[in-house]
């Protein structure tokens, strides 16, 4: 079935330091990726996204590409504030049906301290 | 336009009582999903509803846990009766079409 393995966090980083967190994945298919990201105390939200090989995703600083010959996606920033501190969550989605649901990835703590 | 509105927020039940999440997905929606991330672990599928009907439920981890989406507006994901592992947090997500998944703020379910 459909997997995506996260790098093991958590992460602490100073500001202004280079982030990325990787991201590989498993699937039949070529599926569509993302990158979401969970702020203390809300909601998971969308950061990024790409729908088929060798696009990148970018929003915020963030960037990702969908590498197909390494199935992996991983997320880059090239310097990270304190305000970047969340759960970031690596997902794909598979394409060939409407609707059809996310996988994720197990999620990677980010701290970025002053 | 108002996103995907989930409560509580927060709910602490004792073993074997019964808890109702209910889940307000953003209108127009067809597609309702509910996930959960227990422990800290990955965020793990349960079901899909497609306007009120059950497109797969596949991840419902056992038949204590009912979902309903009657009308194809809201959604309500019952545990009964409630055991330890079932605490962590529950996700509603709505999407139309084959658009990005729009995500709740979760509810933090403790079981004690």
């Amino acid at each position: 079935g459909d997997s995506v393995t996260q790098m093991e966090g958590p992460v602490t980083l100073s500001e202004e330091a280079f982030l990325t967190i990787n991201c590989t994945y498993t699937a039949t298919g070529y599926p569509s990726l993302f990158w979401y990201v969970q702020y203390p105390g809300e909601g998971l939200q969308l950061l990024l996204k790409a729908t088929k090989a060798d696009d990148k995703g970018s929003n915020k600083g963030f960037e990702a590409t969908y590498r197909k010959e390494t199935t992996s996606f991983h997320l880059e920033k090239g310097s990270v504030q304190v305000s970047d501190s969340a759960v970031y969550f690596c997902a794909l989605r598979r394409k060939e049906t409407s609707g059809s649901r996310l996988t994720f990835g197990e999620g990677t703590q980010l701290t970025v301290n002053p | 336009e108002a996103g995907v509105t989930q409560f509580p927020s927060h709910s602490v039940i004792e073993k074997g009582q019964t808890v109702t999440l209910r889940c307000d997905p953003i209108s127009g929606h067809d597609n309702l999903y509910w996930y959960r991330r227990v422990m800290g672990k990955e965020i793990k599928f349960l079901l899909h509803f497609v306007k009120e009907s059950k497109q797969d439920e596949s991840g419902m981890p056992n038949n204590r846990f009912l979902a309903e989406r009657t009308g194809g507006t809201y959604s309500t994901l019952k545990v009964q009766p409630a055991e330890l592992e079932d605490s962590g947090v529950y996700f509603c997500a709505s999407s139309q079409g084959h658009s990005p998944l729009h995500f709740g703020n979760g509810t933090r379910l403790t079981v004690t």
